[in-house]
């Protein structure tokens, strides 16, 4: 079955950077999309972006484009979020999620990943 | 960006209740629109794509309808494991967008 697997929680100082993963199984990478989405306490889900296995190539929020970076390891079936420049805002829960490449929504999710700004 | 309105953010109401829940889309985002189910500590599931297609294995209690700007989400009757937080999401077009979600809770 689908599954996406998060790494463990993290916590950094004002100005770190983050890198949360996610292993994928249980499909066919190729032919999807693996999604970044976060949550902050009492708010709502907040699209990073995502990247198209296929090709390699990532989409990001214009928000968060100039702090955001999205791979796909294909040696370990694996995406990755990068986040520089943090700060207190950017405490939340992280999650992985896959999608159709292009305008589709997302099917599958993984369980997501505390990362705290303090 | 097109931005998306839910209402109401909370909902209070009780088993065997009807609730409906309304996203309204800035721009037409033609049908191209999910809703999802959160629970405390837990992802988001999808409950209906396409913004009426029932996803396999959900209940048929729920239902959505809509197609441009203006979309609803519907329980039939309440269940107790019905109880959560609930999200549209548009995807026509980036950034996608989620609307602020409603929690429904036990009156």
């Amino acid at each position: 079955q689908v599954q996406l697997v998060q790494s463990g929680t993290e916590v950094r100082r004002p100005g770190a950077s983050v890198k949360v993963s996610c292993k994928a199984s249980g499909f066919i990478f190729s032919y999807y999309a693996l999604h970044w989405v976060r949550q902050a306490p009492g708010q709502r889900l907040e699209w990073l972006g995502w990247i198209n296995v296929a090709n390699d190539n990532p989409k990001y929020s214009h928000k968060f484009q100039d702090r955001v970076t999205i791979k796909w390891d294909t040696s370990a079936n694996t995406t990755h979020m990068e986040l520089s420049s943090l700060r207190s805002e950017d405490t939340a829960l992280y999650y992985c999620a896959r999608g159709y490449p292009g305008i589709a929504s997302m099917d599958s999710w993984g369980q997501g990943t505390l990362v705290t700004v303090s | 960006d097109t931005q998306m309105t839910q209402s109401p953010s909370s909902l209070s109401a009780s088993v065997g209740d009807r609730v409906t829940i309304t996203c309204r889309a800035s721009q037409a985002i033609r049908n191209d629109l999910v809703w999802y189910q959160q629970k405390p500590g837990k992802a988001p599931q999808r409950l209906i794509y396409r913004a009426s297609t029932l996803e396999s294995g959900v209940p048929s209690r729920f239902s959505g309808s809509g197609y441009g700007t203006e979309f609803t989400f519907t329980i039939s009757s309440l269940q107790p494991e019905d109880f959560a937080t609930y999200y549209c999401l548009q995807h026509n077009n980036f950034p996608f967008i989620f609307g602020q979600g409603t929690k429904l809770e036990i009156k």
